[in-house]
């Protein structure tokens, strides 16, 4: 089935350090695979960070990015430098283009803490 | 102001109760979704609609049934609740479905004891 994988937390990272976030993804029964990352900040619901539809590309948004990648079936969350505000919970999560399939299957979040 | 609202944001609930969770977008989307989360896993579509007084089954309807009044609003309900019921649970509202930008509400927060 499909299914997402991603980096198990929570993670605590310094203010001004590099991140990365890992997902992977299982798409057997998705033709068109769309890729996103949502963030849930503390209090709020799930926010769209960024979203990639064609494989190759790329996607950014507030410093973060990631990138499609089919050949390793990964969607990696990378960002240079992080700040205090970026302390969240992060979501990957996959999506299918094909008509008729509402499901977006998501992983379980890495809750993300960056220190002062 | 927040598009999608929840209510309530949280709520304790006895096991073979009947619990109701309501959601309001004012996005005029056509598409809503009810989600669980339970820690450690991945949200879960429960139900979804894409017209009003019509729902449609998602990934685990068991024990849940939905109702959509009018656009705006998306009911979950637990007829009887159940210990393995407890969850946060997510609504979400999309212009197109198939994999569209989600729009969430801040979620309601279910404890059944």
């Amino acid at each position: 089935g499909d299914s997402v994988t991603q980096t198990e937390g929570p993670v605590t990272v310094s203010e001004s350090e590099s991140l990365i976030i890992n997902c992977t993804y299982s798409a057997t029964s998705i033709a068109y695979p769309n890729l996103f990352w949502y963030v849930r900040y503390p209090g709020e619901g799930l926010q769209l960070l960024l979203k990639v539809i064609t494989a190759g590309q790329k996607g950014s948004s507030r410093g973060f990015e990631a990138t499609y990648n089919k050949e390793t079936t990964s969607f990696h969350l990378q960002k240079a430098s992080v700040q205090e505000s970026d302390s969240a919970v992060y979501y990957c999560a996959l999506g299918d283009r094909g008509y008729g399939n509402e499901k977006i299957t998501f992983g379980a979040g890495t809750k993300l803490t960056i220190k002062p | 102001e927040a598009a999608v609202t929840q209510s309530p944001r949280s709520k304790v609930a006895v096991t073979g109760g009947k619990v109701t969770l309501s959601c309001h977008q004012t996005n005029n989307h056509d598409y809503m979704y009810w989600y669980r989360q339970d820690t450690g896993h991945g949200l879960r579509l429960i139900h979804y609609s894409y017209v009003a007084d019509s729902t449609e089954k998602g990934d685990i309807p068991d024990g849940y049934k939905a109702s959509r009044p009018s656009q705006e609003n998306f009911s979950l309900i637990l007829e009887l609740a159940s210990l393995s019921q407890t969850a946060v649970y997510f609504c979400a509202s999309s212009p197109q479905g198939r994999a569209e930008t989600l729009y969430f509400g801040s979620g309601t927060r279910l404890t059944v004891l």
